[in-house]
């Protein structure tokens, strides 16, 4: 039940594409398509950006895609926009529980 | 639309039982195949998945991250259109904001605005 790793920071210049990256197991990422992402700005809950992998629930724009390797997944913001500066979550199943990564935050310069 | 709320005490003293409650509003608990639970974030840190509990073909069926298994317990009041976390033993690392959560198939769809809940004599 160890928490998904994620980069403790990126960073980008607007317009630019940053990928975040969540690597879990066998028993957790690399085991589900039920890999989720999720964005946090400050004192703000938690918003769904992608699930099962790589869709986007209906008003997240298609700049943010995700996708799955192995026992990584990876989340890619293009056009990077001031906007886009949070907090990111990814979250597994795995198996009779649910871990999230322990965030990323994300800088745009 | 679906709108989910937390509420109960804000202060809880160490040892004793975290008690939270979930009033869900825009759509009922039990009339579809999901999951209702909780996921807390201690302050400055990230986010932590509590448990969830089933609701229609999956009514009852419970589910706790297993570091947690030993003092939590979810539970419905559908009568109610709530759900509820009781968390025993507490000490100050449960210090957190804890948000209720509205689940489909693992993926957190919906999700309260939160509540503080802090550990402290």
């Amino acid at each position: 039940q160890s928490a998904l790793t994620q980069p403790r920071s990126v960073s980008g210049s607007p317009g630019q594409s940053v990928t975040i990256s969540c690597t879990g197991t066998g028993s957790d990422v690399g085991a589900y398509k039920y890999v989720s992402w999720y964005q946090q700005h400050p004192d703000k809950a938690p918003k769904l950006i992608i699930y099962d992998v790589n869709k986007r629930p209906s008003g997240v724009p298609g700049r943010f895609s995700g996708s799955k390797s192995g026992n990584t997944a990876s989340l890619t913001i293009s056009g990077l926009q001031a906007e886009d500066e949070a907090d990111y979550y990814c979250c597994s199943h795995a198996g009779t529980y649910v871990v999230f990564g322990g965030g990323t935050k994300l800088t745009v310069l | 639309q679906l709108q989910l709320q937390e509420s109960g005490p804000g202060l809880v003293k160490p040892s004793e039982t975290l008690s939270l409650t979930c009033t869900v509003s825009g759509g009922s608990i039990s009339t579809s195949d999901h999951y209702w639970g909780w996921v807390r974030q201690p302050p400055g840190k990230g986010l932590e998945w509590i448990g969830t509990i089933g609701t229609l073909t999956y009514s009852g069926n419970t589910f706790y991250k297993p570091s947690l298994k030993s003092r939590v317990t979810i539970s419905l009041d559908t009568s109610n259109n709530q759900f509820s976390l009781k968390l025993t033993s507490v000490t100050a690392a449960d210090t957190a904001v804890y948000y209720c959560t509205k689940e489909v198939e693992s993926t957190t769809h919906h999700w309260g605005q939160g509540t503080l809940v802090t550990v402290s004599s």
